[in-house]
């Protein structure tokens, strides 16, 4: 049963750049069957989908967020990760890695359990 | 980007009630629309993909329905584990957006 787990500083400075990895278990990242995403949630709002990676490493983001977001795969360490520049207190919220089972549909089936980022000034 | 509307945004029901949630996109999506159940504290759970399919394990008193632009999310003799809030997802095109959610609380 694949599971993932977020991880990365629950405090990031204002200006400064998030990073957050998803560690994957139970099967591996570069199945093509798969997209790996991130998602996140202010607090008491809505999911706002951030971006998602591939298995050969291509990427597509939310314009809303382009140009600050960056993601990467590495199948060495199964896992993916999510770099954010440039924080403000608007980037505060629980952000959550998934996978998306993309072969004939697509939707998220796998979801990490979260993790708080609070950006500090 | 593609626009998704829930509605209504909160809604009180009793355990046995027929729930019913409508989600509109802004444009014609096909069918690439998914449901997802969150409860408080825990990750979004898929319960419908492609609009009408039941995700494996998901209880069959959830049910979807719409193709286009208008969709229908149903559940059928609401029990008290079914206290949370609903997301429905579009997948036509990116960036992926969600509707702003259905709170459900009970009555």
């Amino acid at each position: 049963q694949v599971q993932l787990q977020e991880s990365g500083p629950g405090l990031v400075k204002s200006s400064q750049t998030l990073s957050l990895t998803c560690s994957v278990s139970g099967g591996p990242v570069s199945s093509g069957s798969f997209h790996w995403n991130w998602i996140r949630q202010p607090a008491g709002k809505g999911l706002e989908w951030i971006g998602r990676v591939k298995t050969d490493g291509s990427t597509k983001y939310n314009p809303s967020l382009e140009g600050r977001v960056t993601m990467s795969l590495d199948t060495s360490k199964n896992q993916f990760s999510l770099n954010l520049s440039s924080v403000t207190a608007a980037d505060t919220a629980v952000y959550y890695c998934a996978r998306a089972r993309v072969y004939f549909y697509n939707y998220m089936d796998v979801w990490g359990e979260g993790t708080t980022v609070i950006v500090s000034s | 980007d593609i626009q998704m509307t829930q509605s209504p945004s909160s809604l009180s029901a009793s355990v046995g009630d027929e729930v019913t949630i409508s989600c509109q996109a802004s444009q014609d999506i096909n069918s690439f629309l998914n449901w997802y159940q969150q409860r408080p504290g825990k990750a979004p759970k898929v319960l419908i993909y492609d609009a009408s399919h039941l995700e494996t394990g998901v209880p069959s008193r959830f049910s979807g329905s719409g193709s286009g632009t208008d969709f229908t999310f149903t559940i059928t003799s609401l029990q008290p584990e079914d206290i949370a809030t609903y997301y429905c997802q579009q997948y036509n095109s990116l960036p992926i957006t969600f509707g702003q959610g259905t709170r459900l609380e009970t009555k």
